[in-house]
């Protein structure tokens, strides 16, 4: 199985900062990667696919990069409304396995 | 709008299994797989199988191989997961997405998610 790590576990930052987080992936994975942003009591939401596409109705401040084995999420002037868990997920095969996650947190 | 409506929440006792329903609107059911994923409380998401809905080919996670079924009614545009052999290490919140690309690639990822079923088990 695919192994994903995220870094950090956990982030505090403020409104208007801009926040990267990380996803290296045990083994090569193409460009086959997404990230998922999940806030208290709801579902998972897609936020990036295939590394780098927005998906539609996404704000322009979330844009994703990497490929092959290491990733990043950036998130650019924080608003209220991003703090949340951040999941990346690898959909190059199966089982399609998660990220730990990574807590954003207001300072 | 594309929609995935999952059935309500249930207790079950340890060892009894659990069937949650999910059923798709706003878009073409037969076009998409289907894959579960559960949530523990304060915990992360964990990816546990995907099937299609048409040829009801299937994949599971290795961890539940034996106790994973998932099915799907074309007709009502309606997919099934159910889990046997329940205990409390399966009490969770469980979600169906839709997918793609069955047991390979997919490019476009989970893009519509069900509102999520409450699962908890004890005696």
């Amino acid at each position: 199985d695919i192994q994903l790590t995220q870094s950090p576990s956990s982030l505090s930052a403020s409104v208007g900062d801009r926040v990267t987080i990380s996803c290296r992936a045990s083994q090569h994975i193409n460009n086959f990667l997404n990230w998922f942003q999940q806030k208290p009591g709801k579902a998972p939401k897609l936020l990036i696919y295939a590394a780098s596409n927005l998906q539609s109705g996404v704000p322009s401040r979330f844009s994703g990069s990497g490929s092959v084995t290491d990733f990043t999420l950036t998130i650019t002037s924080l608003q209220p409304e991003d703090f949340a868990t951040y999941y990346c997920q690898q959909s190059y095969n199966t089982p399609r396995t998660f990220g730990q996650g990574t807590k954003l947190e207001i300072k | 709008q594309m929609q995935l409506l999952q059935s309500g929440a249930v207790l079950k006792r340890p060892g009894a299994s659990v069937r949650v329903s999910c059923e798709a609107s706003g878009y073409s059911f037969s076009s998409y797989d289907m894959n579960w994923v559960r949530q523990a409380t304060g915990q992360g998401l964990e990816w546990m199988g995907w099937m299609n809905v048409v040829s009801g080919d299937a994949g599971y996670a290795q961890r539940f191989q034996g106790r994973l079924i998932m099915t799907g009614n074309s007709s009502i545009s309606t997919a099934y997961m159910e889990l046997s052999s329940l205990t409390s290490e399966d009490t969770a919140i469980y979600y169906c997405a839709r997918g793609r690309g069955g047991a390979f690639v997919d490019f476009f990822g989970m893009d519509v998610w069900g509102q999520g079923t409450t699962v908890t088990v004890s005696s």
